[in-house]
């Protein structure tokens, strides 16, 4: 089946600093691969996507690119900010990539920027 | 943009009673619900699908006696977790999709004492 494996938390870093999430996955196929991420309080925002190998889905100066060769879809920023604190979900689907459908998630990787 | 509704945030309830989670569709019809559960340092896994008007379909491993879903209409769903146990105590979450884009409640964080 299928399965997603992320990094755990929690990550600390100071505000600038460079941010890797790492995420890997298991599927058959070729799945569609999300971040998502849950700011305190609410739920779930999709803050990017690929549906592609070698697609990098970029948002909010967050990026990941689409690598089949290591079925990895690490998230990256160059620049933290405090604003920036919270959980970070990776997340694949096998299902139609435009419609409701079922998502296996990691374990999600909490981030907590600091001055 | 399409919010999830979901309530409550958090609920402590005795080894034995029932549980009622509710998610609804703000501004769109939801004609399918995901249900998702959590537990501590585990993946988000999902639980049960939900359509409107029909019979939920359940994830294997999952009791559907025990975790009894609703969704009587276009904008409501909702989980009830029977007689309740501490093994039930996780982090619940509802999502569904519109215009092409998936929504998630903002959880519920149940602990049975």
């Amino acid at each position: 089946g299928n399965s997603v494996t992320q990094m755990e938390g929690p990550v600390t870093l100071s505000e600038e600093a460079f941010l890797t999430i790492n995420c890997t996955y298991t599927a058959t196929g070729y799945p569609s691969l999300f971040w998502y991420v849950q700011y305190p309080g609410e739920g779930l925002q999709l803050l990017l996507k690929a549906t592609k190998a070698d697609d990098k889905g970029s948002n909010k100066g967050f990026e990941a690119t689409y690598r089949k060769e290591t079925t990895s879809f690490h998230l990256e920023k160059g620049s933290v900010q405090v604003s920036d604190s919270a959980v970070y979900f990776c997340a694949l689907s096998d299902g139609p990539t435009g419609t409701a459908s079922k998502l296996t998630f990691g374990t999600g990787t909490r981030l907590q920027v600091t001055l | 943009g399409a919010v999830v509704s979901q309530h409550p945030s958090w609920v402590i309830c005795k080894s034995g009673t029932s549980v009622k989670i509710e998610c609804r569709s703000l501004d769109f019809q939801a004609t399918t619900m995901f249900w998702y559960r959590q537990f501590p340092k585990q993946s988000l896994m999902l639980m049960a699908t939900s359509n409107e008007g029909s019979k939920a379909t359940y994830e294997q491993g999952v009791e559907k006696d025990k975790f009894l879903i609703n969704h009587a209409s276009l904008t409501l769903s909702t989980l009830t977790v029977t007689s309740a146990h501490p093994e039930d105590s996780s982090f619940y979450i509802c999502s569904t999709g519109h215009n092409e884009k998936l929504f998630f409640g903002s959880g519920t964080q149940l602990s049975v004492l």
